[in-house]
């Protein structure tokens, strides 16, 4: 497709299982994101790739969260041992590279994570 | 660190109205500045963006912001507001070149536009 698309769109799980949440960015953007948006809160930014560079992980809020990226594409968010307060909606964006696309994040619709 | 506030939770106008949603902002050197919409049950959008140039920028729907150094402040606004325009709405600010992307979002404010 043509957006940035996000699977599954909704997880329930038992707190302490492991999930996964999958984004594939739009094709030709270099750059992808992890947010997480928490009922009537704004976006907590959690992770950022670049191309073949490092990622920037300064915002992941535990060891329990870990993401990959494999072949500049296709990104996987994990989350280890799920605890209740990591109900929330994940989100994956991705961007142009340069400054063309400074900032203009293109969203997915998100993943919604219910931990009962 | 940067921060961005969105002081309304909540704004109300009615249709044909003009609309502001204010944002204010803190961050260490220039700013790169963004408006961005949810709508019920639909992903964040792209509505405008602040780099450099005019303060006056102009985006999608009808929509603009003006950049406002010196108050710090870069509020959201159209002319005339339609019923279609109500969601929800995010400033978020950036203060780096290299990664504009690793944005401050504010809480939201949600639009209501009443017939």
């Amino acid at each position: 497709g043509a957006g940035v698309s996000q699977s599954p769109s909704n997880k329930v799980t038992e707190k302490g299982k492991d999930v996964e949440l999958r984004c594939d960015p739009i094709s030709g953007h270099t750059a992808l994101y992890w947010y997480r948006q928490s009922l009537g809160q704004g976006l907590e930014f959690l992770i950022y790739f670049q191309g073949n560079s490092a990622p920037d992980k300064s915002g992941l809020p535990s060891d329990r969260f870990s993401a990959e990226r494999t072949g500049g594409s296709v990104s996987t968010l994990t989350i280890q041992r799920t605890q209740q307060e990591d109900s929330a909606v994940y989100l994956c964006a991705s961007s142009l590279p340069g400054l063309a696309g400074a900032g203009e994040l293109f969203f997915g619709e998100g993943s919604r994570l219910t931990v009962l | 660190a940067q921060s961005v506030a969105q002081p309304e939770d909540q704004v109300n106008v009615a249709e044909g109205n003009p609309l502001t949603v204010k944002c204010t902002y803190s961050v260490s050197g220039n700013p790169y500045l963004f408006w961005y919409v949810q709508y019920p049950n639909r992903g964040l959008q792209f509505l405008l963006k602040y780099i450099t140039g005019d303060n006056l920028v102009k985006g999608s729907y009808g929509f603009e912001a003006e950049f406002n150094k010196s108050q710090t402040s870069f509020h959201l606004k159209k002319p005339s507001a339609l019923v279609s325009d109500s969601a929800l709405y995010f400033c978020a600010v950036s203060p780096q070149r290299t990664n504009a992307g690793k944005s401050t979002f504010g809480d939201g404010t949600t639009l209501t536009v009443k017939p």
